[in-house]
């Protein structure tokens, strides 16, 4: 069975810091694409960052460009977002997702696997 | 720019069916997507994706009630014999080259 655990979520203040985890199973992680994607409160869902299966490529929204930094740790098989300089506008859940790629391997293409999401505050 | 374009509502009566459409962007027309379920206070859960040409591949554990179709740029989730835990957000989502995009999402009621 997939199981995607998040952790890491908090309150912060406008202008921190915060590193995320997500702790995979189930899965022959080191095979897949992985994309953290978050909701902010009462709004739909918003792509923020994805890697390939082996780390070498990364791929990021315009809104987080510069200040996340999406990597992982296919020993541990865990992924990680470093979250720099927050904004108000980052407040949201952060779900971290298992991502189908195309036959390149490099490029993600669909979810199929979604965790139970952590949420993460910046307010000061 | 790749768009997906999704109404905010639907609604039907329990056990019976609702069509939601996912349209894709001028220029975009033979692209796959992928749907999406978000229960009430839950994490989004994967349906199906959905290619052009009408074939698709449910996720692990998703009745046959849930079918999907595709039309032009239109692509669409049917739920037959509607039941209560049917009433969720459902979003649609597709890619390009090294980006993942989401539609707004649709609000089913079930009445």
């Amino acid at each position: 069975e997939v199981q995607l655990l998040e952790s890491g979520g908090g309150l912060v203040q406008p202008g921190g810091s915060l590193r995320l985890s997500c702790a995979a199973s189930g899965f022959t992680f080191s095979s897949y694409a992985m994309s953290w994607v978050r909701q902010a409160p009462g709004k739909g869902l918003e792509w923020v960052s994805a890697i390939s299966y082996s780390g070498g490529s990364t791929y990021y929204a315009d809104s987080v460009k510069g200040r996340f930094t999406i990597s992982r740790d296919n020993s541990k098989n865990t992924l990680f977002v470093q979250m720099n300089s927050l904004r108000a506008e980052d407040t949201a859940v952060y779900y971290c997702a298992k991502v189908i790629s195309d036959s390149s391997g490099y490029y993600p293409m669909n979810v199929d696997y979604w965790g139970q999401g952590t949420l993460v505050t910046v307010s000061s | 720019q790749l768009v997906l374009t999704q109404s905010p509502s639907a609604s039907a009566s329990l056990g019976a069916s609702v069509k939601l459409t996912c349209t894709l962007s001028s220029g975009h027309s033979s692209y796959a997507i992928a749907w999406h379920q978000q229960q009430p206070e839950k994490g989004p859960r994967y349906l199906m994706k959905l290619n052009s040409d009408d074939s698709h591949s449910k996720g692990d554990g998703i009745p046959d009630r849930f079918s999907g179709s595709s039309s032009g740029a239109e692509r669409y989730l049917t739920i037959s014999s509607l039941q209560s835990e049917d009433e969720a957000d459902y979003y649609c989502q597709t890619w390009g080259t090294g980006i993942l995009v989401f539609g707004g999402g649709t609000k089913v009621t079930v009445l």
